[in-house]
């Protein structure tokens, strides 16, 4: 009954490894999401995809990039993982462009840059 | 100052307590939203509103839109729902962003 799917839970990468995290959805969404959760401040979205190929940035997009090859994946990017990467992120789909309202979040991907 | 506020940020409880969790925010609104997260990174919607209250088992939305305001109550709470609570808003004057709280961290004792 799996619908949002990352692709690990828990990651340790160096820095200045290229790091990619796959998120990969089976509902047909057109909207897909990548937040990062830190303690005490929330959610804060790094980029989301509304179409195949299409992306917008989100609020916080320096340091990472995206792919949306295909409608139902959609891949998060650190080109050169850095110590302030250390995180839980977060992808999500939704019918809803704003997400939330009918959202189907993944279980999260903890990520260690050491 | 953040645009979304909740109260409060920890919240323990015994088990059979009534729970109440505050969101307030600053912006103009399209819709409030709340969603729960497990333990281990699960997040689950719970629910969405313009106006007036929902409810869903045990689980009451409630929103004052004049007030800036919406409470999540828990009835008759239980351990099972010991999880983070997070209040998100959709930005009128934005078809795409959410603006989170920071969430509130709910413990039910047995």
């Amino acid at each position: 009954d799996v619908k949002v799917t990352q692709s690990s839970r828990y990651l340790v990468k160096r820095t200045g490894e290229k790091v990619f995290l796959e998120c990969v959805q089976d509902m047909d969404h057109e909207n897909m999401f990548w937040y990062r959760q830190d303690p005490g401040l929330g959610l804060r979205l790094i980029y989301f995809s509304y179409d195949v190929k299409m992306k917008e940035k989100g609020d916080i997009p320096e340091g990472y990039s995206v792919s949306r090859e295909k409608k139902e994946r959609f891949s998060l990017i650190l080109e050169s993982a850095s110590t302030n990467q250390t995180s839980m992120y977060l992808c999500a789909s939704s019918l809803n462009p704003q997400g939330a309202s009918g959202a189907f979040f993944g279980q999260g991907t903890r990520l260690t840059v050491v | 100052k953040n645009e979304v506020e909740q109260s409060p940020q920890n919240l323990t409880a015994q088990e059979g307590e009534f729970i109440t969790i505050n969101c307030s925010y600053s912006v103009g609104i399209s819709a409030l939203h709340w969603l729960q997260q497990h333990p281990g990174g699960g997040i689950v919607s719970l629910f969405m509103l313009s106006s007036g209250k929902k409810k869903h088992g045990r689980l009451i939305a409630t929103i004052n839109i004049q007030e800036k305001h919406s409470s999540l109550h828990i009835t008759a709470s239980h351990p099972r729902d010991s999880a983070v609570y997070i209040c998100a808003v959709g930005d009128m004057d934005s078809n795409y962003q959410l603006i989170w709280g920071a969430g509130t961290k709910l413990i039910i004792k047995p």
